[in-house]
């Protein structure tokens, strides 16, 4: 199995400001110039919420202050600017070999 | 709109069988070139993939679930369907089904949930 391991667990950001999560995963998910890599938003009580896939192809609706970027085996999640309604917990998910997950970011206000 | 629902008892007893069922609306399972998939998520914990299902009835399984799992299709009712044998409370979770969301592709991100059940396992 492909482990994906996020960093940090949590993290504080005040509005605004730039947040970064980190993903990498134990094997490449590079084949064929794409990398098979998601990026969920999930807030309390509702399922996952696609942002991200093919790692930086933002999903249609998505504000543009979320993007995604790297390659391989190292990926990160940006938001731009923190807004108020950003407050969830984010994963990274790859789709190359069956499906695993990363544990998750859990993301706070400062 | 897609929309997915899923349905089933919220409380199974151990050692018996959790039996869930995913409604799809607003897109046909049969004329679909989508994917469908099972993922679970243990209450204040992360996300685990289950397994997947296209309309022919081809499956794939979390090889860690496989010997205790079936995941089946009834494209006359537009649905697909989890059944999850020798529960324990380990398998206390949210269950999600969700659509794969590129054609033809197993390989694939999910970009439609349903919005989830409580499955509890206890006596």
């Amino acid at each position: 199995d492909i482990v994906m391991t996020q960093s940090p667990d949590s993290l504080a950001v005040s509005l605004g400001e730039r947040a970064t999560i980190n993903c990498k995963s134990s094997q490449s998910v590079l084949f064929s110039s794409k990398n098979y890599l998601a990026w969920y938003q999930q807030k309390p009580g509702q399922p996952p919420k696609l942002l991200i896939y093919w790692a930086s192809t933002r999903e249609s609706g998505v504000p543009d202050r979320f993007s995604g970027s790297g390659s391989g085996t190292d990926f990160t999640l940006t938001i731009s600017s923190l807004q108020a309604e950003d407050v969830a917990v984010y994963y990274c998910h790859q789709y190359y070999n069956t499906q695993t997950f990363g544990q998750g970011t859990k993301v706070e206000i400062k | 709109q897609l929309q997915l629902q899923e349905s089933g008892p919220g409380l199974v007893k151990p050692s018996e069988t959790l039996s869930l069922t995913c409604t799809v609306s607003g897109d046909s399972i049969s004329s679909s070139r989508y994917y469908w998939g099972w993922i679970r998520q243990p209450p204040g914990k992360g996300l685990e993939w289950i397994g997947n299902v296209y309309y022919s009835g081809n499956t794939y399984y979390n090889p860690s679930l496989k010997s205790r799992l079936t995941i089946s299709v009834d494209t006359s009712k537009n649905q697909f369907s989890l059944k999850l044998r020798s529960v324990t409370a380990i398998d206390t979770a949210v269950y999600y089904c969700a659509r794969l969301g590129v054609i033809y592709q197993l390989q694939s991100y999910f970009d439609y949930w349903g919005q989830g059940t409580l499955v509890t396992i206890s006596s």
